[in-house]
């Protein structure tokens, strides 16, 4: 299975706003609208934020968006908050044989 | 409140075998994919397998195809994860997930661990 490419790591101040891209290629983003995101807190299970591409589910604030240009996906966080110092990953439908593939994380620093 | 509980991580020798668990609860479970992700600690995701509601479309990452295997029971809410000849690489957290929206996982429960390890 391939890993879509994510940056090590992301920082920012409180308030501002940091972006992450997530590459993959035109078997898995650049084919299909179903790229996904999720924040992992220390410790605890992943959650999920955005999901094809740039819906939210219920409870996930706006602050967090989602976008895709041909093989890279993008995860913007606005309006950073010290809640979002976690790990995030991206995820993509593949098609067969491995069916979905994860980014492996990048580490946002709230400084 | 939906959710999901795993169970029956814990330590094997390489070429043991092991079944986890996953019970639901506060959602029908019969209506949802799901799906197993593991991660080694302080590393990355990766999906395992998934099952569709009544068991009938199942599918597997490479690292795991013939080896391990997906089941569910809706009478008991539980999905499953059988896994044979264990390799030291197979030690990992293990999380199941509900496909609860399009190609994602929206609810995770907690994870257990699996350590292969002589």
């Amino acid at each position: 299975q391939s890993a879509l490419t994510q940056p090590p790591s992301a920082s920012g101040s409180p308030g501002q706003s940091v972006a992450i891209s997530c590459t993959g290629t035109s078997s898995d983003i650049g084919m299909f609208n179903f790229v996904s995101w999720y924040q992992q807190q220390p410790g605890k299970a992943p959650k999920l934020i955005i999901y094809e591409v740039t819906k939210r589910p219920p409870g996930v604030p706006d602050r967090f968006s989602g976008s895709k240009s041909g093989n890279t996906a993008s995860l913007t966080i606005s309006g950073l908050r010290p809640e979002d110092d976690a790990d995030y990953y991206c995820s993509s439908y593949a098609g067969s044989p491995n069916l979905y593939a994860f980014g492996i994380g990048t580490k946002v620093t709230v400084l | 409140e939906e959710q999901l509980v795993e169970s029956g991580g814990g330590s094997v020798q390489p070429g043991g075998s092991l079944t986890l668990s996953c019970v639901a609860s506060g959602f029908r479970f019969s209506d949802y994919y799901m799906h197993w992700v593991r991660q080694v600690p302080g590393k990355g995701l990766v999906w395992v397998s998934h099952i569709n509601g009544d068991g009938s479309v199942i599918g597997y990452g490479d690292p795991v195809k013939g080896r391990f295997t997906i089941s569910r029971d809706n009478a008991r809410n539980t999905l499953y994860l059988e896994m044979r000849s264990l390799r030291v690489d197979d030690t990992a957290v293990y999380y199941c997930g509900r496909g609860g929206v399009p190609a994602a996982k929206d609810v995770w429960g907690q994870g257990t661990l699996l350590v292969v390890s002589s």
